[in-house]
């Protein structure tokens, strides 16, 4: 079955306590990216990745790190969590791009920062 | 920048009732326009879309229509369920970038019996 998925599904950290939130995806596909949802704002784009070693900043990127190295896989790493950084995150992936395809998105990480 | 502009909900409909959220886009070149539905406690899935102007998406039993000269994308259905119940959000992707979808804010759905 096609799919992407993330873990954990629900985490709950303190302030300034690294953390990674995996993604991984089955269907070769080379563009994968991370959004955050947050009410009244929709999602926005995080970081993006159009192939291995291939990431660039999405809209807002401040306090995330990502890494490609893999094509299947696409962490997100907050390196010092903070209550703004409290959100649901979405990664997503499309074959090539989002242009006319659009993504597939994972089932989302609820992420609280105390 | 690209934008996309939905109406703000909640909608509250009666089942079997007709169903419209307007949305409406800025965009520099010619974007791909989307349809996205998220269940509650679920990811986002893709219910329709359409890539050029004119085109109409349909799935579902919903449909609609890239109107160009009113950059506008709104979703209908002719009779909704109570199993339509979600937040529906409009998304484009600019043709030129290809790498992001820009979504707007979302209008949650309620049906009721």
């Amino acid at each position: 079955e096609a799919q992407v998925t993330q873990n954990p599904r629900y985490l709950i950290t303190v302030t300034g306590k690294k953390l990674t939130v995996t993604c991984s995806q089955n269907m070769n596909h080379e563009y994968m990216s991370w959004y955050r949802q947050d009410p009244g704002l929709g999602l926005r784009q995080i970081y993006y990745s159009m192939n291995v070693e291939v990431t660039d900043k999405g809209d807002v990127p401040e306090g995330y790190k990502v890494s490609r190295k893999e094509k299947r896989n696409f962490p997100l790493i907050l390196e010092s969590p903070s209550p703004n950084q409290t959100s649901l995150y979405f990664c997503a992936s499309s074959l090539s791009g989002t242009s006319g395809r659009g993504a597939y998105f994972g089932p989302g990480t609820r992420l609280t920062v105390t | 920048g690209d934008s996309v502009t939905q109406m703000e909900g909640p909608v509250t409909l009666s089942e079997e009732a007709f169903l419209t959220i307007n949305c409406t886009y800025t965009a520099t070149g010619y974007p791909s326009l989307f349809w996205y539905v998220q269940y509650p406690g679920e990811g986002l899935q893709l219910l329709l879309k359409a890539t050029k102007a004119d085109d109409k998406g349909s799935n579902k039993g919903f449909e609609a229509t890239y109107r160009k000269e009113t950059t506008s994308f709104h979703l209908e259905k002719g009779s909704v369920q109570v199993s339509d119940s979600a937040v529906y959000f409009c998304a484009l992707s600019d043709q030129g970038t290809a790498s992001k979808l820009t979504f707007g804010t979302g209008t949650r759905l309620q049906v009721t019996l």
